[in-house]
């Protein structure tokens, strides 16, 4: 069975500062990642993912996350966030060669303050 | 082109009534997922679509949820009696492919029970 650890629930920083959110994974079998999105009164929206290939993927509003197979992370990071980066951010995999329901660790919450 | 849709946004209901919730997923999409996520806890999958077949309804707590899609289009998730442990906001996700690369979701509906 896979697991998703968030390993913390809040993260306040100041606009412009750097930031990371972790991820651990746990999984007997090879996955897929994922980092979801929730900004206020919205739904969940797709951030960035990993399916193959490059371990560095980014999103287009600057975040990145990089897949670290040796110590089954998935850490999303950006170098400098705005106020607008306010939101719940989920950590997520599925299993490669199976249906796509999604795991989800239980979320962060990034606070940006001025 | 129209994202996932969820109906209704919101609902509080009293335990023991029933309540049905509503999802259309994006047009052509044959996968149709529902995930719940109760109050700090983890987003958790609660059943799989494959056009009309339930594909994994592994995840489905307990015999009072019924879920359904008629005709392949849009599902319905049924809560029959309502209890107070089963409030949280439930989404609802699509995806084209069965090995889903990427889920879509809609913005979910928050369920009370008082």
């Amino acid at each position: 069975a896979q697991s998703v650890t968030q390993l913390d629930s809040q993260v306040p920083v100041f606009e412009e500062a750097p930031v990371e959110l972790r991820c651990n994974y746990s999984s007997s079998v090879s996955v897929y990642l994922f980092w979801y999105v929730q900004y206020p009164n919205q739904g969940l929206q797709l951030l960035l993912k990993y399916l193959s290939g490059s371990t560095l993927v980014e999103s287009i509003n600057g975040f990145e996350a990089e897949f670290n197979k040796s110590q089954t992370s998935f850490h999303l990071r950006k170098p400098s966030v705005h106020i607008s980066d306010t939101a719940e951010y989920f950590c997520a995999v599925s299993r490669r060669g199976s249906q796509g329901n999604l795991i989800f660790g239980k979320g962060t919450k990034l606070s940006v303050k001025p | 082109e129209a994202g996932v849709t969820q109906f209704p946004s919101h609902s509080v209901i009293e335990k023991g009534q029933t309540v049905t919730l509503r999802c259309d997923p994006i047009s052509g999409h044959d996968n149709l997922y529902w995930y719940r996520r109760v109050m700090g806890k983890e987003i958790k999958f609660l059943l799989h679509f494959v056009k009309e077949s339930k594909q994994d309804e592994s995840g489905m707590p307990n015999n009072r949820f019924l879920a359904e899609r008629t005709g392949g289009t849009y599902s319905t998730l049924k809560v029959q009696p309502a209890e107070l442990e089963d409030s949280g906001v439930y989404f609802c996700a699509s995806s084209q492919e069965f090995e889903a690369t990427e889920a879509f979701f809609g913005q979910g509906t928050r369920l009370t029970v008082v």
